[in-house]
């Protein structure tokens, strides 16, 4: 099946700095990848979706300034925590999908981010 | 997209059947089911989707009723490797960015 990699798989980061996450489709071309955030024990939470070449459409309550996604190629999606605090601290997981229509999401391995 | 509902938690012995309802009463006629599993601290896995007709592949079935508003995904043989959280997403197919919207899911547990 589709592999959807993610790096750093972990990352710790102190309060006020910058985290970019990369996400990558890496055997087949993702036209829409997704960004999702999971508290402990809770279900995964939407944050932005974003097509190849577009700007990212965030859910509602997610602050676009403060999560930057830029989905510069079919294949890449990096997104940037600015100014973490320890309420970012989370796993945050993205998903890649290729063409339109009822196609399965590939979903990467997580990254944990911790904010000290 | 249409809500669904899954019991939170769900226990099963190694070796037999795990059958996982989902409840999807509002669903539209354009809209998909689909199943993912998360292992802990693992991003979540495709297990199968389906629109109308009972689909099987090499992970697992799925049952949808003839009034698709409830649906049944089945595990043939549960080994402790798929101690889990199921997720039962339904999905609006015309909607081209494909947006997944996650419940709770079901605790599945295999027990030896």
């Amino acid at each position: 099946g589709a592999v959807v990699s993610q790096h750093p798989s972990w990352v710790i980061c102190k309060s006020g700095t910058s985290v970019k996450i990369e996400c990558r489709s890496l055997d087949f071309q993702a036209t829409t990848m997704f960004w999702y955030r999971q508290f402990p024990k809770q279900s995964l939470m939407l944050m932005a979706t974003s097509n190849e070449g577009s700007k990212a459409t965030y859910e509602q309550g997610v602050e676009k300034d403060k999560f930057l996604i830029n989905h510069a190629s079919l294949t890449l999606s990096t997104l940037t925590v600015t100014s973490a605090h320890p309420e970012d601290s989370s796993f945050y997981i993205c998903s890649a999908r290729e063409g339109s229509g009822p196609h399965e999401q590939y979903f990467g391995p997580g990254t944990r981010l911790t904010v000290t | 997209d249409a809500k669904t509902t899954q019991p939170p938690s769900m226990d099963c012995a190694e070796g037999r059947a795990a059958n996982l309802p989902c409840n999807h009463s509002t669903i539209s006629g354009n809209e998909y089911v689909y199943w993912y599993r998360q292992i802990h601290s693992q991003g979540p896995q495709y297990i199968i989707h389906g629109l109308k007709n009972n689909e099987t592949n090499e992970m697992a079935s799925l049952i949808i009723t003839e009034d698709r508003k409830s649906s049944t995904l089945i595990l043939p043989h549960a080994t402790l490797r798929d101690t889990a959280v199921y997720y039962c997403i339904v999905r609006v197919v015309a909607d081209s960015w494909g947006k997944f919207q996650f419940g709770a899911g079901t605790q599945v547990v295999v027990t030896p």
